[in-house]
């Protein structure tokens, strides 16, 4: 399964919101992750089955879709926020990523 | 509290073997729907899955990389070792493993810190 993410970039500024999208080259139901990570550390889990919150994530963030097409929402985006999203499909293996989606500093 | 923590050679020549151990504690590889996968990140490149172990010792890999590795459990030692065959420097990255949650959504919800391997002669 192919996980095309868009926009693989994207600049805003302290309070903006912001969405990044997630298409699935088939339907994965609900079985779609989003991943924060920021320069040197890991991936950090932000949302699983698509619009669940893991557990210590801001509500700022959150998840919907289903089937082929999800979307990550920021809103009030924080400094602490710039960094790289990526998302990933847990319905079948192999367990794919897509290309990730920088948030920068405007 | 869940840790895991991956270990392994840093540099690696080009044909030769890489063995990765990824030690964990706090959860146990025999509770039922627990798995432990493997992934990649080249530098300044996107995640990239390589593999998963459950804990009744199915395993899935990458297509594209299945006939070069080989994941194992050792439920004693709490460890999951990857192998990886026949190593070009197009594999040089960092090497996360990661525990992924029997829940809804399998999400991996507890990663390492990474190890950076480098394929160089």
């Amino acid at each position: 399964i192919q996980m095309t993410q868009s926009p693989s970039s994207l600049s805003a500024s302290v309070g903006d919101r912001v969405t990044i999208t997630c298409r699935a080259s088939q339907n994965i139901r609900s079985y779609l992750n989003w991943y924060q990570q920021t320069p040197g550390k890991a991936p950090k889990l932000l949302i699983y089955a698509a619009s669940s919150l893991q557990r210590g994530v801001p509500p700022r963030f959150s998840g919907s879709g289903a089937g082929t097409d999800f979307t990550l929402t920021i809103i009030n985006v924080q400094p602490e926020d710039f960094a790289t999203y990526y998302c990933q499909q847990s319905d079948s293996a192999p367990y794919t990523f897509g290309q990730g989606t920088k948030l920068e500093i405007k | 509290q869940i840790t895991l923590k991956e270990s392994g050679p840093t540099l690696v020549k080009p044909t030769q073997t890489l063995t990765l151990t990824c030690t964990f504690s706090g959860f146990s590889l025999s509770t039922g729907g627990v798995s432990v996968g493997w992934i990649r990140q080249p530098p300044g490149k996107a995640l990239e899955w390589l593999a998963l172990i459950y804990w009744n010792d199915n395993y899935h890999y990458s297509p594209s990389l299945k006939s070069r590795l080989t994941i194992t459990k050792d439920t004693s030692k709490n460890q999951v070792v990857l192998i990886m065959t026949n190593v070009d420097p197009v594999d040089t990255a960092t090497y996360y493993c990661a525990r992924r949650r029997p829940d809804y959504g399998d999400p991996f919800d507890y990663w390492g810190q990474g190890t950076l391997v480098t394929v160089s002669s």
